[in-house]
């Protein structure tokens, strides 16, 4: 299995903060890396498909980059809504995979 | 834009077996795959399986082998999976997840499986 490390597991920030979380794959995905954010009692809503593919309403201060084994996801200016668990996962071969994720807190 | 709707709460003794269903809507069923993804309380996600909604060919995660059945009927574009032979480790929210050219499309709302005595 593929096994995907993210890394802060949490962080504290404030709002207007830019973000970056990072997520590391155990072999090469090469676009099949997509990025979720998940609130409490929610099921996970898919924020970005295929490294950097934003999903269609998603606001334009998340963005998604890397490639092979490296993949980042970074929130420019933080807002409030945008407090949340974030999960990168490889969908390049079943099983899918997740990262562990990364809490983002209110400093 | 398709959505997936999910079967409602369910609570199981140890033992039991349990059925959940997902149904698509607004989407072209027949085109995709639909995989199942669980999480336990406080915990991350683990992919359980996946069906190819046009020939229907499967494939199980090996520890959900042997206990762990999937159908669908492609007459209401809805899947089924069923799970058996439950413990306290299953009690998770199961997930359906719409998948088109290996990439995710829709996520089901989840459905909550308890497995208590």
């Amino acid at each position: 299995d593929i096994q995907m490390t993210q890394s802060p597991s949490s962080l504290s920030a404030s709002v207007g903060d830019r973000v970056t979380i990072t997520c590391r794959a155990s072999r090469s995905l090469g676009i099949y890396l997509n990025w979720y954010q998940q609130t409490a009692g929610r099921a996970p809503q898919l924020l970005i498909r295929a490294v950097s593919n934003l999903e269609s309403g998603v606001p334009s201060r998340f963005s998604g980059g890397g490639s092979g084994t490296d993949f980042t996801l970074t929130i420019t200016s933080l807002q409030p809504e945008d407090f949340a668990t974030y999960y990168c996962q490889q969908s390049y071969t079943t099983p899918w995979t997740f990262g562990q994720g990364t809490k983002v807190e209110i400093k | 834009q398709g959505q997936l709707l999910q079967s409602g709460t369910e609570v199981k003794r140890p033992g039991a077996s349990v059925k959940i269903s997902c149904t698509a809507s607004g989407d072209t069923f027949t085109t995709h795959q639909m995989h199942w993804v669980r999480q336990a309380p406080g915990q991350g996600f683990e992919w359980m399986a996946i069906i190819n909604l046009r020939g229907g060919s499967l494939n199980y995660a090996q520890k959900f082998q042997g206990r762990l059945m999937m159908t669908r009927d492609t007459s209401t574009s809805t899947v089924y999976m069923e799970v058996s032979s439950l413990t306290s480790e299953d009690t998770a929210i199961y997930y359906c997840v719409l998948s088109s050219y290996d990439f995710p499309r829709h996520w089901g709302q989840g459905t909550l499986v308890t497995v208590s005595s």
